[in-house]
């Protein structure tokens, strides 16, 4: 799928800090972050419509998310812990009312 | 709050073998339900999704029908390939605008060749 990409693919943190980028070709008004965790389904984190934040999960504050057009995400990582690894995924739909989401390839992040 | 049973963790099929995937689900209205498939080292995808509209969801071989008597949604297909390796969700979203998505925990399907 490359009409939502994601960089990048793989990131090995120790406790810097680090942003994962997206970009959706779609020109879709919503976009999410997931995280999925090993053998887990996906967990929403954050939610945007129209580039305005509507849906924060219960997330740790060393997440901060950021919507610098309706195209972009970008999702900025402090002082990572050993529980953030897992694979963040980015995914769109046309609007927030919509049941399909598109996912990217997701960004694998492994915690040192 | 709304929620997704699926209790098969793993499901192991020949090709040609006739799959059966269980969920259920808890929620005090009537959502749109679905299917979502996710392949090796890909984000997940929808499979097929079905409103209180229309009971029966067709897809790629794969069909799911909404009961709601019993608060199913399992999906079936007559006969499996190896390309359908894949781990199925099963999920719900209520029809309310800005709602997420509530998944189940996933069944990680293997088909021998």
């Amino acid at each position: 799928n490359t009409k939502i990409t994601q960089s990048p693919r793989y990131l090995i943190l120790g406790r810097a800090n680090k942003s994962l980028e997206c970009e959706q070709h779609l020109g879709h008004n919503a976009m999410y972050w997931y995280k999925q965790s090993a053998e887990k389904p996906p967990e929403l984190m954050f939610l945007y419509n129209l580039k305005q934040l509507i849906r924060n999960e219960t997330v740790p504050s060393r997440f901060i998310p950021e919507c610098p057009d309706s195209s972009k995400l970008l999702l900025h990582i402090s002082a990572v812990d050993p529980e953030d690894s897992a694979v963040y995924f980015c995914a769109s739909s046309p609007t927030v009312s919509n049941e399909r989401l598109f996912f990217g390839h997701g960004t694998k992040l492994s915690v040192l | 709050g709304d929620s997704v049973t699926q209790k098969q963790g793993q499901v192991t099929l020949s090709e040609d073998d006739f799959l059966f995937i269980n969920c259920t689900y808890s929620t005090t209205t009537y959502p749109t339900l679905l299917w979502y498939v996710q392949y090796p080292g890909q984000g997940p995808q929808l499979l097929l999704k079905v409103t209180t509209a229309n009971n029966k969801g067709i897809s790629r071989g794969f069909e799911a029908t909404y009961d709601k008597g019993t608060t199913s949604f399992h999906l079936q297909k007559a006969s499996v390939q190896e390309s359908d390796s894949a781990v199925y969700f099963c999920a719900l979203v209520e029809n309310y605008g800005n709602e997420k998505i509530t998944f189940g925990a996933g069944t990680k399907l293997t088909i021998k060749p």
